[in-house]
């Protein structure tokens, strides 16, 4: 049931920006885009999220369209270390006012020296 | 600070047997959620926990169980493994149950890796 769509992997060289696509066309207008990875071996971290307004962290950019039905992450400089599994995300908003998260598939990025 | 510890790292179980996992959360984290997630798949939503409970569950069979304690802490039970129940089991921790506009990130726990045989 996730609502949003990555390509499966990506590759990138290191030192150069990479930017990860994500469509989420059913996305309502309170939807916030969430953005987590996974490194090898780990749980997922969480990046960065968004509602309208491109947003910057250290970590990383989001670029979001003006219609909201996609957005893109950008890391300005990739390193080896950011070798991940990425996700797009949109929360569920659950009964009794809580929330999960519903992961996709995620893109794969392979970051070469 | 730590993490989110789990417990334990790995587990090797044969069908038909019980489980029980166990997460901690990050020090004044009330919320805890569980996922399940299968090699090359994304984590998938089990159940979430908040103040002791439950506040939300996944599409999944009844013999999945999970429980909080008052230190919040949590437990998650699978009873009569099967074989497709072999998968990651990811803890997450986070202060309040939902965000809205408001960061509340989930923070993981490094996961415990289940294999039934």
């Amino acid at each position: 049931d996730a609502k949003t769509t990555q390509p499966n992997s990506m590759e990138s060289n290191e030192e150069e920006p990479v930017h990860l696509p994500c469509n989420h066309s059913t996305i309502s207008g309170t939807d916030y885009i969430h953005w987590y990875r996974q490194l090898p071996s780990q749980g997922p971290e969480y990046v960065i999220h968004g509602l309208t307004s491109n947003v910057n962290n250290r970590m990383a950019s989001l670029a979001i369209a003006e219609d909201r039905k996609s957005s893109t992450l950008i890391l300005h400089r990739a390193t080896l270390r950011d070798a991940a599994v990425y996700y797009c995300i949109l929360r569920d908003v659950l009964q009794g006012g809580s929330e999960k998260l519903v992961f996709g598939k995620g893109t794969k990025l392979t970051v070469n020296p | 600070d730590a993490g989110v510890t789990q417990s334990p790292t790995h587990l090797i179980k044969t069908r038909g047997q019980h489980v029980t996992l166990r997460c901690s959360p990050i020090s004044g984290h009330k919320s805890v959620s569980w996922y399940q997630q299968v090699l090359g798949q994304g984590p998938q939503f089990i159940f979430q926990y908040y103040e002791k409970e439950e506040r939300g569950r996944g599409n999944f069979p009844d013999r999945f169980s999970a429980r909080q304690f008052p230190n919040y802490s949590s437990e998650l039970n699978v009873n009569a493994l099967l074989l497709g129940d072999s998968a990651l089991y990811l803890c997450a921790s986070s202060l309040l149950p939902a965000g809205g506009p408001i960061r509340n990130e989930q923070f993981f726990g490094p996961g415990t890796r289940l294999t039934v045989l």
